[in-house]
């Protein structure tokens, strides 16, 4: 069974920009939570979409956002970028209420 | 807000040497989680416990559950390189509400 793939795995860009990632999950699996993780902070819950809504929601500005498709696919954006966005954004899927399966992340360096 | 602290933060030791990192709360988990991640990748699930006691063993790494479900171990034994990663801790509580994770224990095993 194919594990999480998210895209790309490395972004460059700069302040004021935005960007979309995409995750797909395992397939079966119809919930998908995204994390940020930066040395300082660790991994910090961003959101989590089940059936095309999402159910949980962390402590992150509006300037991130995410939507879920019918086919359990995931994409996050995140506008106005700042020096501070720069990190790894991890991918998460499962079964309802059940581990996490993790992609291999997204590295995005924001200049 | 539930914390999972995780100790040491860092650890470097010789290939062949046991070692122990801990995962303690105030608060009371239905599941914990260890994770290793690599470097460049996602974490990669190792266990799940979710009995308080319960102890589970995977080849040369052993897990806890403390029996109040509010701390967590992992042993290793006789520790290789390949073990080298950062060791990760979640913990789960009943109904929608997203993982807690702790900021980790970055292990190098020297040769």
């Amino acid at each position: 069974k194919a594990g999480v793939t998210q895209t790309p795995r490395y972004l460059i860009k700069t302040r004021g920009q935005q960007v979309t990632l995409s995750c797909s999950p395992i397939s079966g699996h119809r919930s998908v939570s995204w994390y940020q993780q930066t040395p300082g902070q660790g991994l910090q819950f961003l959101f989590e979409y089940f059936s095309e809504t999402q159910r949980n929601k962390g402590n992150f500005p509006g300037r991130f956002s995410g939507r879920q498709f019918s086919n359990s696919r995931s994409e996050m954006n995140v506008s106005t970028l700042e020096l501070g966005d720069s990190a790894l954004y991890l991918c998460a899927s499962s079964r309802v209420e059940e581990t996490q399966y993790f992609g291999p992340g997204t590295r995005l360096l924001v200049l | 807000t539930q914390l999972l602290e995780q100790s040491p933060q860092f650890l470097s030791i010789q290939e062949g040497e046991n070692l122990t990192v801990y995962c303690n709360s105030s608060s009371v988990f239905s599941s914990l989680q260890w994770y290793r991640q690599e470097p460049g990748e996602g974490p990669v699930l190792l266990v799940t416990v979710v009995t308080g006691g319960e102890v589970k063993k995977l080849k040369r790494l052993t897990f806890q559950f403390g029996d109040a479900r509010k701390d967590s171990s992992l042993h290793i034994t006789a520790a290789q390189p390949g073990d080298t990663g950062l060791y990760l801790c979640a913990g789960g509580v009943p109904g929608n509400t997203p993982l807690v994770f702790g900021k980790g224990t970055r292990l190098s095993v020297i040769a």
